[in-house]
């Protein structure tokens, strides 16, 4: 798993509240990313983060936002959860500029 | 963007066959292309990769290939094994920015 670890690893929450996912790297790799998974459309980049306080918006960036105050830490929050935010969210880092391994996922249900 | 498609959706083989599975993209710019397997559960891992300037890769039962002009790579695994089932995904990169396909379930019929 490349020494990449994500915080909770399921979750469930009510619409409205605000959430944050936590992605742990003991590496100190540049690239961080975060990807949710639904069925049907494979992984969608949500955000990524190309050092501290840089970072950059993906194809599914509405509804998110992320926060990278140290090499190690990336943090996505939901700031007022929506059911259609349902899905399951992978953290991934880049090693040598391209290649990309992922963790292990955080199961998020909004009800 | 870039634009993966990956074909089929679903792929079921007999044990000892081997799966094909392919992936087409739009930009030309890409320069890199990963294949994933994700068993239920867990998260893609890293299988075997090509860059642009390779045509063909190879790593024990997985091989990849690559065909710039038409804008198309493929997975190959020979001698398959039940342990082999799980979704595979495709992807493309240029830069440091992913596109990834929609994934095939491939399930190896003992």
């Amino acid at each position: 798993d490349a020494g990449i670890t994500q915080s909770p690893r399921h979750k469930v929450t009510e619409t409205g509240t605000p959430v944050t996912l936590r992605c742990h790297q003991t590496e100190n790799h540049r690239y961080m990313y975060w990807y949710r998974q639904d069925p049907g459309h494979g992984l969608r980049l949500i955000h990524y983060s190309y050092g501290v306080k840089d970072t950059d918006k993906g194809e599914v960036s509405d509804g998110y936002s992320v926060s990278r105050s140290k090499t190690e830490d990336f943090l996505l929050t939901l700031e007022s959860a929506t059911s259609s935010q349902t899905s399951v969210y992978f953290c991934a880092i880049s090693v040598r500029d391209d290649e990309q391994f992922f963790g292990p996922g955080t199961r998020l249900t909004v009800l | 963007g870039e634009n993966v498609e990956q074909h089929p959706s679903t792929l079921s083989v007999q044990e000892g066959d081997s799966a094909v599975i392919k992936c087409t993209y739009s930009d030309s710019a890409s320069n890199y292309f990963p294949w994933y397997k994700q068993e239920l559960g867990k998260g893609p891992q890293l299988i075997i990769d090509i860059r642009s300037n390779v045509g063909e890769k190879k790593d024990q039962r997985i091989a990849v290939t690559l065909n710039k002009t038409a804008k198309h790579f493929s997975l190959h695994i020979t001698e398959t094994q039940p342990e082999d089932s799980a979704v595979y995904f495709c992807a493309a990169s240029a830069g440091n920015q992913f596109y990834f396909g929609t994934g095939t379930s491939l399930t190896v019929i003992p």
